[in-house]
This record gives structure tokens, sequence and C-alpha cells, in this order.
């Protein structure tokens, strides 16, 4: 069965950088678009990044561009976000999820990990 | 960005209860939401995509209805392990989501 399974959250000084990692097994990896999402304490889920089924199609929410950077690796069946500059805003649990196609245009989210937490505080 | 407002925030209701949450859009989204279950620690988990398609795996006690700007999400025969929240997410322009709705049993 699919699973998502991200990695490499933690607690940052703001400023800092992190990458999180999202190990996919269950499917395909290399034939679906992946998106990255996000949930503050306390608030509502907010789409941060996509990116196509090849890598040559990626945007990010206007909040964070110039900051992180969504990439994957199909050998590796891994979805990643860099994060650099982190602000304490940028607090919050994050999603990967598997879209249901191939496109940036895909979004349907078929199937979700459970999260990983990042914290920025000084 | 379409804002999406989902009532109520919270829900009490009891087993075999039959239940609905409410999501309306800031415009029109035809058929294009979607309904997520989210229990706590846990990944969300697809139960209604296109307004009202049960995603394969989902007890058909489960339905959404709607199109254009209002849409429901009903559960029958409420189970204890129905305890969740509930958020809707449209997928027309972008993808945003509503703030989610608590069922408690």
């Amino acid at each position: 069965q699919v699973q998502l399974v991200e990695s490499g959250g933690g607690v940052v000084r703001p400023g800092g950088s992190l990458r999180l990692s999202c190990a996919a097994s269950g499917f395909t990896f290399s034939s679906y678009g992946m998106h990255w999402l996000r949930q503050a304490p306390g608030k509502g889920l907010e789409w941060v990044a996509v990116i196509s089924n090849d890598g040559s199609d990626l945007y990010h929410v206007d909040s964070v561009k110039g900051r992180f950077t969504i990439s994957r690796d199909d050998s590796k069946n891994t979805l990643y976000l860099q994060m650099n500059s982190l602000r304490e805003d940028d607090t919050a649990v994050y999603h990967c999820a598997k879209t249901d196609c191939r496109s940036t245009g895909c979004r349907l989210l078929e199937h979700w990990g459970q999260g990983t937490l990042v914290t920025v505080s000084s | 960005d379409i804002q999406m407002t989902q009532s109520p925030s919270t829900l009490s209701a009891s087993v075999g209860d039959r239940v609905t949450i409410t999501c309306r859009a800031s415009q029109n989204i035809d058929s294009w939401l979607a309904w997520y279950q989210q229990k706590p620690g846990k990944a969300p988990n697809l139960l209604i995509y296109k307004a009202s398609n049960l995603q394969s795996g989902v007890p058909s006690r489960f339905s959404g209805r709607g199109s254009g700007t209002e849409f429901t999400l009903s559960i029958s025969g409420l189970q204890p392990d129905d305890s969740a929240t509930y958020f809707c997410q449209q997928y027309h322009i972008h993808l945003t989501f509503g703030q989610g709705t608590k069922v408690e049993i």
C-alpha cells in the first residue's frame, strides 16, 4: 500500500536551515506529482509547494519563494523540501502528499504522510 | 485565493447518529471539492473527491453532496472510530482548505 514517511524536522533558530525528506513506497513514485503542505499550531492547512512527476515543473507559495525549494530524487523514491532563512512563522507540521496524476496541475491529494514538526525558535 | 468556510468547528454526537458538516467556497468551484479525515498524529485520509465520489476503501456511511459554492459531508450511523477532524479542500484553482470540524462521539 502507499506509504509516505516524512523526516528531517526539528528545532532550529531563526535564519537557520533544514531539509525535509519524504520517503515514498507502494507506488511508482516517478509517475506522480507531489506536494508539501503545512499546518501551524492552531491554524488550518496551507499548501507550500508542488513538483511534477519528472521534476521539470515546480511552484511554491509566495511566502516561501526564494527561501524553500522542493525537489525529488526518483532513484531514491524521495521528495525533499530544502528550507533556508527560516522564520518563526514557518513553525508547523509539514506533510508530503501524493497527487492522482503527473503534473503540477494535479491537486487532489490521494495520500498523505503523517508529517514532521518544524519548530523555529530563538 | 478561494476561501473555504467550514461549519461547525466542533460537533458532538452519539453512536448511530447522522451528522452533517458544511463547507462553503467564496466563489464557484464546480465540483472540485474533497473531504479528508484526520486523527491526531496521523496522516489525513481522503474520503470523498469531486464532491460526491467515495474514495476506494472508505465506508459507505460517508457521503458528499453539493456543487458550486455549497457542499456537505454526511456520516450516517456514526461509529466510535469516526471520532476525528474532518476538513474540506477545493482544487479548482490552486488548493485551499477549510479550517476543520472536530467530531466528538
